[in-house]
């Protein structure tokens, strides 16, 4: 499984955009990249995947550059509600294990 | 309907008890999993099962022992628990090989004093 590396903590303003980078140096040709959102007292929801170039749901924006040796997860025009800590997961869509790593605690603040 | 549901939402116990944590899935998703999340967040995977059998078994003492009585179900029974067990307890399922998405279930907040 390829390890990640993310911030630990951001701090961000209602309505800015939010870009959390997650570096997967070792990630193997296989493995694709997944994000989720975990808000205080729940479990982690899934938020976005992807494998190369970009993708974009409602939620999110997944940019992956062409090393794919990282990736950045873009939240736009955040609001409070979207104060909650982010996993970076990556591995091989047919592995059933998936580690999450410690998530970045995002912070959004009025 | 809930997805995934895990009873109960919080577990306060002494050392030395035994408890169970019960899962279930309305999904028809074939693997189902077991992960512990400390006061650190981290999310640690503990089991796996995919059609009712075992696939992973992380480094766990052998007092957590998972039974998976059909596809949708999915319990966690802990012997002899200790201050160390506590934290939440989160049950997930899967669609299976080929799908990443997982659907977590609320957790259960396991205290042991």
């Amino acid at each position: 499984l390829a390890k990640t590396t993310q911030p630990i903590s951001m701090d961000s303003y209602e309505g800015q955009e939010v870009n959390i980078t997650c570096s997967h140096n070792n990630i193997a040709t296989n493995d694709y990249i997944t994000w989720y959102q975990q808000f205080p007292s729940q479990g982690p929801r899934f938020i976005i995947q992807g494998y190369k170039t970009k993708v974009t749901n409602e939620v999110a924006s997944l940019f992956i550059p062409a090393d794919r040796k990282s990736s950045t997860l873009s939240l736009p025009r955040v609001s409070l509600s979207d104060t909650a800590v982010y996993y970076c997961l990556v591995g091989d869509v047919n592995d059933y294990k998936l580690s999450f790593g410690a998530g970045t605690t995002v912070t959004v603040r009025a | 309907d809930t997805a995934v549901s895990q009873t109960p939402k919080y577990l306060v116990t002494q050392m030395g008890n035994d408890k169970s944590i019960k899962c279930e899935q309305n999904l028809g998703h074939d693997t189902m999993y077991w992960y512990k999340q400390d006061s650190k967040k981290f999310l640690k995977i503990m089991f796996s099962y995919n059609n009712k059998e075992l696939i992973i078994n992380e480094t766990v003492p052998n007092r957590f022992s998972p039974k998976s009585p059909d596809k949708a179900h999915l319990n966690l029974h802990i012997n002899s628990l200790e201050l160390g067990d506590s934290a939440v307890y989160f049950c997930a399922s899967r669609a299976g090989q080929g799908n990443y998405e997982q659907y977590f279930g609320p957790g259960t907040r396991l205290t042991v004093t």
